[in-house]
This record gives structure tokens, C-alpha cells and sequence, in this order.
């Protein structure tokens, strides 16, 4: 079975600063993708960014990376230089054969 | 806009009665999924197709709950006889299935409350 674990249930960040989100992961497949999410207040998942177990290199997209440390089962989420914007809540998944397994999330707030 | 569309965004009903959600998803994506999302917690799989197949079901679909694709397009989820613990959000997503990581693009949601 795969598990994902989101241990910050909220940050606090301030404009223009980078954050750290949290994730940690349990699986016994050998390969596997990790995937980050944002949700807004509108309920809407939006991807942001994904990285797949046999990838070399950290993924980046924009003003996001992952921190993926394969042997401690961790895909940290990296956002720098926060926006406004960025507040929302955000999960960690792993997908499976077919399906996301997600984690409990994190709520961002990001203040002026 | 050609994103996944889900009606409708809100239902509010009484114990006993039954509901049902639509999901379009993006046309050319040939497998859906539906998951449920409780306060507090990230989404949970529901059930999963390929066109109109329905490959994969949860221990959370109890037999209330059933999920059909006619026609590999649209999909609706019935649950009947509603309970107060059914309240939540249902997600809609499709995916191509072509994508070595099989990115899954989400729908608004259906919020349910029931009384």
C-alpha cells in the first residue's frame, strides 16, 4: 500500500520569501511519480509539478522545484519567492497503477 | 473552456434521498476518475475507468454508490439512500493516459451536504 504524510498542517510565509513544504512517502514500487497540488478556496486541483523515481535531476517548474531525496522517501515542495497567490491549500501525491494517493495537505498563507 | 466540467457545483439533500453528479471530462482523455474529499483531508480514490470500462473501485464505494460511463464520455456517480456521512466533496478528473506520468486534470468539484 502507498502512504503519503504531510507532517505541517499550516505555514506562514511572507511575500517575496521561499517556503518548504513537507512530504514524506511509503511504497514498495519500485517505480512511482510524485506529484504536488494546489488547492484554492475554489475547491479546484490545480498540478504544479511532478517527479518520477527514476528521474535524475530535481523537477523544477517556474517558482516551484522538489526536493526529491529517493533514499529518504521525502519530495519536498519548494516555492520561492512567495506570491499573494500562492496561499491555498496544497497536497502531496503518489500516484499507483491508475491512482493518486494523496496526503492530508498543508494550508500556505502567505502575508503582505 | 476545455477543462473538466462537474454539475452540479452544489447539492444540498435530506437523509434517505438520492443524489446524482455529472463529470465532463476533457474530450480527448479516455480515462475519468472520481475521488471524495472530506474537511480536513486530501481527496480519496473512488473509482476509476478507461472509456466506458470501470477498471478499478474503492472499499469506499459501498453499494450505495454507483458510477457508470455509457458511452467512454461523460460519467455519472449515484449514491442512494444518502447519509449525513456522505457530506463532502467529489472531484472529477481525466487524464490522456498518454503522459508517462499520467497527470490527472481536475474538475470544480460537487459539494454534497446532506441534512
Amino acid at each position: 500500500a502507498q502512504k503519503i504524510t504531510q507532517t505541517q498542517p499550516g505555514m506562514f510565509v511572507q511575500e517575496k520569501e521561499a517556503v518548504t513544504l513537507d512530504c514524506t512517502y511509503d511504497t514498495s514500487d519500485p517505480s512511482y511519480g510524485l506529484f504536488w497540488y494546489k488547492q484554492p478556496s475554489s475547491g479546484e486541483m490545480i498540478f504544479l509539478i511532478y517527479q518520477g523515481s527514476y528521474d535524475q535531476q530535481n523537477a523544477t517548474e517556474g517558482r516551484y522545484s522538489l526536493n526529491f531525496q529517493k533514499a529518504r522517501k521525502s519530495a519536498n515542495l519548494v516555492i520561492s519567492a512567495s506570491q499573494l497567490g500562492d496561499s491555498a491549500m496544497y497536497f502531496c501525491a503518489m500516484n499507483g497503477y491508475s491512482t493518486l494517493t494523496f496526503g492530508k495537505g498543508t494550508m500556505l498563507l502567505v502575508s503582505p | 473552456d476545455t477543462g473538466v466540467s462537474q454539475d452540479p457545483r452544489h447539492k444540498i439533500t435530506k437523509r434517505g434521498q438520492n443524489v446524482t453528479f455529472r463529470c465532463d471530462p476533457i474530450s480527448e482523455h479516455n480515462r475519468l476518475y472520481w475521488y471524495r474529499q472530506t474537511l480536513g483531508q486530501g481527496p480519496e480514490f473512488l473509482t476509476y475507468f478507461q472509456n466506458e470500462a470501470q477498471l478499478e473501485k474503492s472499499r469506499l464505494l459501498s453499494d450505495r454508490f454507483s458510477a457508470e460511463r455509457p458511452k467512454g464520455s461523460f460519467s455519472t456517480l449515484e449514491i442512494q439512500r444518502t447519509e449525513q456521512g456522505d457530506s463532502a466533496m467529489y472531484l472529477c478528473a481525466s487524464s490522456s493516459g498518454l503522459e508517462s506520468y499520467n497527470e490527472q486534470f481536475f474538475g470544480p468539484g460537487t459539494r454534497l451536504t446532506v441534512l
